[in-house]
């Protein structure tokens, strides 16, 4: 069965990185886009980052381009996401997601548990 | 970007009732939507994708329809264990935008 583990959350101070990882397993990793979707406290859903099967192409949403970078290891099956400069609007739960297809302009069939970034000092 | 305006934010319906939740995006989208539940404490779940085609394992009450702009979530006859929050999502294109979700309750 498709599984979707995220680590690497915490409580990290403004203006510092952190770095989020998804152990994949239960399909074939490398045939699939895969998107990182967070929830602040009480709000709704936000996409913030998606990446093709090949890894080439990454996209973004302005409210964190040029700050997070996603990334994948197909031979970890592992997808990443590189936070940077980190602000207190960017604490929520971080859900490492599966998209249905091979790019990343598919919608997202399967979900991780979730990991909690706080960002506060 | 193209914007998602979810209709309403939230609803009190009685068990049986029909429920019908919208979502409009501000440029034509074709089918690229998807639904999503979302139970309190919960991971989101997905239920409709392309517009209309339910997810395997979905209740057959839960339908979707619409495209081009404006999309419909419908639940035929709502039951307790469909309390929850709903969210549309365009995935045309990037950004993958959410609407602003609709929180569904029993009266």
């Amino acid at each position: 069965q498709v599984q979707l583990v995220e680590s690497g959350g915490g409580v990290v101070q403004p203006g510092r990185s952190l770095r989020l990882s998804c152990a994949a397993s239960g399909f074939a990793f490398s045939n699939y886009g895969m998107h990182w979707v967070r929830q602040a406290p009480g709000k709704g859903l936000e996409w913030v980052a998606g990446i093709w099967y090949d890894g080439l192409n990454k996209y973004y949403p302005d409210s964190v381009k040029g700050r997070f970078t996603i990334s994948r290891d197909d031979s970890k099956n592992t997808l990443y996401l590189q936070m940077n400069s980190l602000r207190a609007e960017d604490t929520a739960v971080y859900y490492c997601t599966r998209a249905s297809g091979n790019s990343g302009f598919y919608y997202s069939d399967y979900w991780g548990q979730g990991t909690l970034v706080t960002v506060s000092s | 970007d193209i914007q998602m305006t979810q209709s309403p934010s939230s609803l009190s319906a009685s068990v049986g009732d029909r429920v019908t939740i919208t979502c409009r995006a501000s440029q034509g989208l074709s089918y690229y939507v998807a639904w999503y539940q979302q139970k309190s404490g919960k991971v989101p779940n997905l239920l409709i994708y392309a517009a209309s085609t339910l997810q395997s394992g979905v209740p057959s009450r839960f339908s979707g329809s619409g495209s081009g702009t404006d999309f419909t979530l419908t639940i035929s006859s709502l039951q307790p264990e469909d309390v929850a929050t709903y969210y549309c999502q365009k995935y045309n294109s990037a950004p993958l935008t959410f609407g602003g979700g609709t929180k569904v309750e029993i009266k």
